[in-house]
């Protein structure tokens, strides 16, 4: 069974500050990985999609890595905001199911 | 805009009740699914649909049934609502499982069991 995991569980950085989160999956045997953006009570935004086949994705200030063999991901905002305030989930792709990381919630303060 | 659309935000219902959760999307998926979400505990998979008519079992299908009679459209089913069903529900679809796209999920439904 996909196991993934989410370092850390929550993050406090100042505005400005570059934000680093990481997700780690047991079962190499993906086809992509997703990353997602929640806000409270709201549903889940996707951010960014890697193929299995790639190393990383970008979007704005957005970059996400893809290490497979040793079953990472992380993902690097640039530059926070107060807006960026939310909760990140992995999600990882194997056969029909998305098993998903717990997430990281991040607090930017201004 | 393609979207995923969930009938409600916020429901309450009765113990016992039967319930239904509709989703409906506008892109073509092929696949839907229903997931719930409860702090602690993360997103868990209900019951997914790859086709009209189809459905399999998530890894939490006790309590709960689906319907895919078009293939916009998927329900989900408590047949007799308990309270520790209370959680929100978010639907999603995929346009293909097996290659390797990404999923689209919609606003969620917050549903309180009393």
């Amino acid at each position: 069974k996909q196991e993934v995991t989410q370092i850390p569980a929550a993050l406090s950085v100042p505005e400005g500050e570059n934000l680093v989160l990481n997700c780690s999956f047991t079962d190499s045997a993906i086809y992509n990985l997703q990353w997602f953006r929640q806000d409270p009570g709201k549903g889940l935004t996707s951010l960014l999609l890697i193929q299995s086949s790639q190393r990383e994705q970008t979007s704005g200030r957005l970059n996400a890595s893809l290490d497979k063999s040793s079953g990472r991901s992380t993902l690097y905002i640039a530059a926070s905001q107060p807006g960026d305030s939310a909760t990140y989930l992995c999600a990882v792709h194997n056969d029909y199911k998305l098993s998903f990381g717990a997430g990281t919630t991040v607090t930017v303060r201004a | 805009d393609v979207k995923v659309t969930q009938s409600s935000r916020y429901l309450v219902k009765r113990t016992g009740e039967k319930v239904f959760l509709e989703c409906v999307q506008d892109m073509d998926h092929e696949n839907m699914f229903w997931y719930r979400q409860d702090p602690g505990l993360g997103l868990r998979l209900i019951y997914f649909s790859y086709d009209v008519k189809m459905k399999e079992k998530g890894d939490i299908p006790e309590g709960y049934s689906v319907s895919r009679e078009k293939k916009e459209r998927f329900s989900l089913i408590l047949e007799s609502a308990s309270t520790n069903q209370t959680s929100m529900y978010l639907c999603a679809s995929s346009p293909g499982a097996r290659q390797g796209t990404g999923y689209t999920f919609g606003s969620g439904t917050r549903l309180t069991v009393v």
